[in-house]
């Protein structure tokens, strides 16, 4: 099946900085990904669609100048978090789908980025 | 809006018992529906991914229920073991959002099974 891979598995930073999480997807080509953010004991949130090879399209509410999205290849998209602040901390997780794949796969979620933000 | 329920929100049972999660949706009009299990501080593993044309699936000891008209998906864990321990998400691809890739995640029933 479709394996997306996330990297970092956990990060943490000081206040003012910036954060780079990857997201792979290695066994596929995704032309689009999706990055989201979980705050404790609550659901996933959909933050911004990747799209390779043009601008992300980022959901009501999420900074785009804040979450800097790249998708510069089929395989890898990247989300910066710039100019962290402490209310940045939570779990971002990162999905795709392999279009030619299996339709009963779905999507593939990454392993997720713990940041803590101090 | 199209929003997606869960529950109950959290379930212990004794190991060995069949068990039902259900996930209640708002728009009857979807792609598909899929349901996750997130363990603490990892990500998501598919277990069971329905169109809305199947009515059910399969997988081991876990059948998913799709009913589109009354708007639930019912996941049922038979012979339920220490290790179903985790959250389990159910997440809605609605037609009516625009895009035809946006998950719309239910708010997750976190599994306890106990010795």
């Amino acid at each position: 099946g479709a394996v997306v891979s996330q990297h970092p598995s956990w990060v943490i930073c000081k206040s003012g900085t910036s954060v780079k999480i990857e997201c792979r997807s290695l066994d596929f080509q995704a032309t689009t990904m999706f990055w989201y953010r979980q705050f404790p004991k609550q659901s996933l949130m959909l933050m911004a669609t990747s799209n390779e090879g043009s601008k992300a399209t980022y959901e009501q509410g999420v900074e785009k100048d804040k979450f800097l999205i790249n998708h510069a290849s089929l395989t890898l998209s990247t989300l910066t978090v710039t100019s962290a602040h402490p209310e940045d901390s939570s779990f971002y997780i990162c999905s795709a789908r392999d279009p030619y794949g299996p339709r009963i796969y779905g999507y593939t979620f990454g392993s997720g980025t713990r940041l803590t933000v101090v | 809006k199209q929003e997606v329920t869960q529950i109950p929100a959290a379930l212990s049972v004794p190991e060995g018992e069949n068990l039902v999660l259900n996930c209640s949706f708002t728009d009857s009009a979807i792609y598909n529906l899929q349901w996750f299990r997130q363990d603490p501080g990892k990500g998501l593993t598919s277990l069971l991914l329905i169109q809305s044309s199947q009515r059910e699936q399969t997988s081991g000891r876990l059948n998913a229920s799709l009913d589109k008209s009354s708007g639930r998906s019912t996941l049922y864990i038979a012979a339920s073991q220490p290790g179903d321990s985790a959250t389990y998400l159910c997440a809605v691809n609605f037609r009516r959002t625009g895009t035809a890739s946006k998950l719309t995640f239910g708010t997750g029933t976190r599994l306890q099974v106990t010795l």
